[in-house]
């Protein structure tokens, strides 16, 4: 099974910061791969999906980048409602898998 | 609005089966695969399988292979996860999820999740 590895796996940022989350694929995947933001208590939501493109209702200061092997999720400039848990998940082979999660908290 | 409607909470001992229904309102619902995702309290998400409703065509994660199963009414829109041989660590928020092939198979739809306690 392809293994997601997250970086950091909890960072404190300030409103108005820049955050960027890393994701790194233990074998090349192409551009197949999403990124989900989950509050506690909700069921995740699709932020970015293949590797890249904006999922339909999400604000523009969500971007992802990167294929092969790495990927990254950024975020210009953190609003209150950003602070939750991200995770990526790719989809170039079975099994499906998610990284470990990055959780953003207020610093 | 498409939306997917779970089944309530469920308690069960060890050894037991759960089964959780999963009903997708709008006519879309033999259109997308469907994936059935866990989470355990306060960790992160796992992948257990899809379905496609049209077909009924499945598949599973190794991991699960062999104690889950997924199947569908059409007539009620509804897919079904049952699992079976519970052990403490299957206590989880299950979700359903729907897989859309136009954004690379990622889940833009979710249920709300239903919480499976296994204890003794």
């Amino acid at each position: 099974a392809i293994q997601l590895t997250q970086s950091p796996s909890s960072l404190s940022a300030s409103v108005g910061d820049r955050v960027t989350i890393t994701c790194r694929a233990s074998q090349g995947i192409s551009s197949a791969l999403a990124w989900y933001q989950q509050k506690p208590g909700k069921a995740p939501n699709l932020l970015i999906y293949d590797a890249s493109s904006l999922q339909s209702g999400v604000p523009s200061r969500f971007s992802g980048s990167g294929s092969g092997t790495d990927f990254a999720l950024t975020i210009s400039s953190l609003q209150p409602e950003d602070f939750a848990t991200y995770y990526c998940q790719q989809f170039n082979s079975y099994p499906w898998t998610f990284g470990q999660g990055t959780k953003v908290e207020i610093k | 609005q498409v939306q997917l409607v779970q089944s309530g909470a469920e308690v069960k001992k060890p050894g037991a089966s759960v089964k959780v229904s999963c009903k997708a309102s709008g006519d879309t619902f033999t259109s997308y695969d469907i994936s059935w995702v866990r989470q355990a309290t306060g960790q992160g998400l796992e992948w257990m399988g899809w379905m496609n409703p049209n077909s009924g065509n499945t598949g599973y994660a190794q991991k699960f292979q062999g104690r889950v199963t997924f199947t569908r009414d059409t007539s009620i829109t509804t897919i079904f996860m049952e699992l079976s041989s519970l052990r403490s660590e299957d206590t989880a928020v299950y979700y359903c999820a729907r897989g859309d092939y136009y954004l690379g198979n990622a889940f833009d739809i979710w249920g709300q999740g239903t919480m499976v306690t296994v204890s003794s």
